[in-house]
């Protein structure tokens, strides 16, 4: 059974940067686009990116200057850096696998709360 | 970038009604890339529709999709209790990848 574990740090300070990594367990890992996901308390979800096995990347325009996506094929690992952060991006962060040409996400992490505060 | 305006925001209805939601695009979805998702409190969403009109694999018949251009509609035949949630349409016919605000179907 393929599964999406995700983990990093869930409290942050204004100015930090938000580090995630999502391991994807069984199925293939070059099939698909592996992607980050947010979704604020009580609002909607907001596409941060994605990444494919060879490392090709596409970024939110909105969240561009400040996000980098990373993989590590040979752990079969994605990762989520987001610099400079302030209290706006409080959310909940999902993994998510992306199937290539119909693009829809068929696959979930359980997601992170990442609170930024002083 | 396409922006999606979901309405109506909230739907209030008994179990055994109809519901009617409707995801319309401020630019044309390329080849039906539109997709349905129902998440419940706590939980990851829920494929239910990909190509505007396919049901996911394990999604009861009550669901269905259409649409195409700009103006989508997922409907729910007869509620289910299970059914009330909060559903989000999604495209990927042009990046960036967007999703719509979600309409809460609540029960009246």
């Amino acid at each position: 059974q393929v599964q999406l574990q995700q983990w990093g740090a869930g409290l942050l300070k204004p100015s930090e940067t938000l580090s995630l990594t999502c391991a994807v367990y069984g199925g293939s890992f070059s099939a698909y686009y592996w992607t980050w996901i947010r979704q604020p308390p009580g609002k909607g979800l907001e596409w941060i990116g994605e990444i494919n096995h060879s490392g090709s990347t596409n970024y939110n325009p909105s969240l561009k200057s400040r996000v980098t996506i990373s993989v590590d094929t040979s752990k079969n690992q994605f990762s989520l850096k987001l610099s400079s952060v302030t209290a706006a991006d409080t959310a909940v962060y999902s993994c998510a696998r992306l199937l290539t040409g119909d693009w829809y996400f068929d696959l979930w992490g359980r997601g992170t709360l990442v609170t930024v505060s002083s | 970038e396409i922006v999606l305006t979901q309405s109506p925001g909230t739907l209030s209805l008994s179990p055994g009604e109809r519901a009617t939601l409707s995801c319309r695009a401020s630019q044309s979805v390329r080849s039906s890339y539109l997709v349905w998702y129902q998440q419940k409190p706590g939980q990851a969403p829920r494929l239910l529709i990909y190509g505007a009109s396919s049901r996911a694999t394990g999604i009861p018949d009550r669901f269905s999709g259409s649409g195409s251009g700009t103006d989508f509609t997922l409907t729910i035949s007869r509620l289910e209790p299970e059914d009330f949630a909060v559903y989000y349409c999604q495209q990927y016919g042009s990046s960036p990848l967007t999703f719509g605000g979600g309409t809460k179907v609540e029960i009246k």
